[in-house]
């Protein structure tokens, strides 16, 4: 699978729109992209995934570059709750496992 | 609906004991993964079941590590003569199917610590 490249951490204010960068330049045609996020205690949590086009769900929505080689996470209303650290992951399945870097700790204040 | 469930939460025992680990996936998911998590690290694959083909083993750190699931049901993961590196986050997650278009949905795990 891919590597992706994702900042650090970022910060966002309490009903502000969350936009979460993600390089994924070598990403393969048949490679998906995923956001999960980890709640300190809690399990990863599936966001969203996408292969070319941009998706929109409950929870955001992702916005894939035409080239494939970056996207952003949106979360339109971000919450106190959205506090957490932020996977994207380049996946091709086949039965082969997720790989989560380091992700991106996105910190929301009031 | 329900999502995937573990149990238990939290579990202490002795070094040398036996442990096992339970995984109850979504209704009607065939996929089935286990996850390791230590403390600050990131997600280490240990074992999938797909429906009723031979299951993945290549994850599993040693012999002391085996894993069961009954049909597309319930799986255990059983760590034997348990060791302190052992302790870790142990994480459950499944998929309707395999495949680059199914996520995986995961479980808030056991957390094992090993005396």
């Amino acid at each position: 699978d891919a590597k992706t490249t994702q900042p650090p951490s970022m910060d966002c204010a309490e009903g502000r729109a969350a936009n979460l960068p993600c390089n994924h330049s070598t990403i393969s045609g048949n490679e998906y992209v995923y956001w999960y996020r980890q709640i300190h205690s809690q399990g990863p949590q599936y966001i969203i995934h996408g292969l070319k086009n941009n998706e929109t769900n409950e929870m955001a929505s992702l916005i894939i570059t035409e080239d494939r080689k970056s996207s952003t996470l949106i979360l339109p209303h971000a919450t106190l709750r959205d506090t957490a650290v932020y996977y994207c992951i380049a996946f091709r399945g086949a039965g082969t496992a997720l790989i989560f870097g380091k992700g991106t700790t996105l910190s929301v204040s009031s | 609906g329900a999502g995937v469930s573990q149990s238990p939460s939290n579990k202490v025992t002795e070094k040398g004991k036996d442990v096992e680990l339970r995984c109850d996936p979504i209704s009607g998911h065939t996929a089935l993964y286990w996850y390791r998590q230590r403390l600050g690290q990131g997600l280490e694959f240990l074992i999938y079941f797909q429906g009723n083909s031979a299951p993945d083993k290549s994850g599993l750190p040693s012999d002391r590590f085996s894993a069961e699931r009954t049909g597309e049901s319930v799986s255990t993961l059983t760590i034997q003569r348990t060791q302190q590196e052992d302790s870790a986050v142990y994480l459950c997650a499944s998929s309707r199917a395999l495949g680059p278009n199914q996520p995986q949905h995961f479980g808030d795990g056991t957390r094992l610590s090993i005396l």
